[in-house]
Parts: C-alpha cells; sequence; structure tokens
C-alpha cells in the first residue's frame, strides 16, 4: 500500500499558525478514523501528538490539534515555536485484507 | 510507567537474519497490538508489521515472506525476525505499543528506544 503523501516540507514564523496535510485514499484515511500524528526530532523516537484524527494524549499541548476532511487529515500548530521545528508523520490503518497500516511521507517542519 | 527497551544485535551481513526483541515493562499485554516500524537513513517511517496480545500477527506486504513477529507473555517480550538480510533493509527499527481501545485507541503511542541496524559485507 502505497504511503500517504504529506509536503515534504512546510515553514512558519514564530506565533504563526501552519497545517500539514495527509492525503491518502478511500481504502485508508478515507476509510477510518484511525488517523494519528507524530513529532520526531532527530536521532529519536516519534511521540505521540494526536489519535482518532483530533484526539490529544494527556500532556500533549493544544496548540496541537487534528482534523479530516474525506482522503485528507491535517494537523494544525498555532503559536509556532522554535522547539516545534521537527518531522511529523501522519499514520493510518489501511481497508485490505493484509490489516496494514501506512505512514506519511513526512514532513520537516522549519521554524523561520 | 510503561518502557519498551529494545535490543540485538545491528550489525549483519547479507544473507543473515536479524532478531531483535523489546521488552514490556510496567503495564500488561493484554488490550493492545505491539508493532514494529523501520527507518530507513534519512527517510520516512515503514509499518513492518504487528501482533495482537492472543499472538494475531500482521505484516507489510512487501516483507511477509521474510519477516516472522511473536510474542511471549511469560517474559513480556515481542520479537521481530527477518531473514535473508540486504542492504535495502538498513535503519532504525522501532517497536511500538498499540492499544486497542480507549486513550490512545489505533495509535503508536509509545515506543522503544529505536535499535540501528546496518547489513553490510
Amino acid at each position: 500500500h502505497s504511503a500517504l503523501t504529506q509536503p515534504a516540507s512546510v515553514s512558519g514564523s514564530p506565533g504563526q499558525s501552519i497545517t500539514i496535510s495527509c492525503n491518502g485514499n478511500s481504502s485508508d484515511v478515507g476509510n477510518f478514523n484511525l488517523v494519528s500524528w507524530y513529532q520526531q526530532f532527530p536521532g529519536k523516537a516519534p511521540n505521540l501528538l494526536i489519535y482518532e484524527v483530533n484526539k490529544r494524549p494527556s500532556g500533549i499541548s493544544n496548540r496541537f490539534s487534528g482534523s479530516k476532511s474525506g482522503n485528507t487529515a491535517s494537523l494544525t500548530l498555532a503559536g509556532l515555536q522554535a522547539e516545534d521545528e521537527a518531522d511529523y508523520f501522519c499514520y493510518s490503518y489501511v481497508n485490505s485484507r493484509t490489516f496494514e497500516k501506512v505512514f506519511g511521507t513526512g514532513t520537516k517542519v522549519f521554524v523561520l | 510507567q510503561v518502557l519498551l527497551r529494545q535490543w540485538g544485535a545491528g550489525l549483519l551481513k547479507p544473507s543473515e537474519t536479524l532478531s531483535l526483541f523489546c521488552d514490556v515493562s510496567g503495564g500488561s499485554f493484554s488490550g493492545f497490538y505491539w508493532t514494529w516500524i523501520r527507518q530507513p537513513p534519512g527517510k520516512g517511517l515503514e509499518w513492518v508489521g504487528d501482533i495482537s496480545h492472543s499472538g494475531y500477527t500482521n505484516y507489510t506486504p512487501s516483507l511477509k515472506s521474510r519477516i516472522t513477529i511473536l510474542l511471549d507473555t511469560s517474559k513480556k517480550q515481542v520479537s521481530l525476525k527477518l531473514n535473508s538480510m540486504t542492504a535495502a533493509d538498513t535503519g532504525v527499527y522501532f517497536c511500538a505499543r498499540v492499544p486497542s481501545y480507549g486513550s490512545g485507541k489505533g495509535a503508536l503511542d509509545i515506543w522503544g528506544q529505536g535499535t540501528l541496524v546496518i547489513v553490510s559485507s
């Protein structure tokens, strides 16, 4: 199953809001509300930011929010901070006989 | 606090078998899927496969002929075996936990530290 499509990079100034898209199709993002988002710093394991499209685990800042429309999920970072500069990945279940899951291609966020 | 500690050989020759282990401490096996993910150098994340607490496995189709994921509930350990390794399998391998219900449902909520695996002659 093909990876979900994300922009290679997104940039913003401190205090601004940015949105990262995650484009799939009707067999993955469009078929499940099991989309999650992860933040990864170089050399570290990813960290869960959002699950079930728009829910935040305890301890995650409310500056992070998620949404979905059709086959596209989105992660919004509000009030951008220097510490938000990292890689971000989306993740979804796939409706297939193999019960696969799939990651997005990843987005590097730059804080200008 | 639930912790996943990974261990296993990180330097392999082509055609050898990768064996990685993920020890779970501070939590239960029940109600979770246990997942392996890998990340080639400088690239994105790839879902490799997972196993339920009852032992039901799912594998990515491209690796299905070479992969085995097992659960040892007595040791609270998940293992990954990938045979016939090639340079294309080089990368960091992570184990992670996925809740089947409740907070974090369907998401990789806790990760191991990652293991760098290099395949080179």
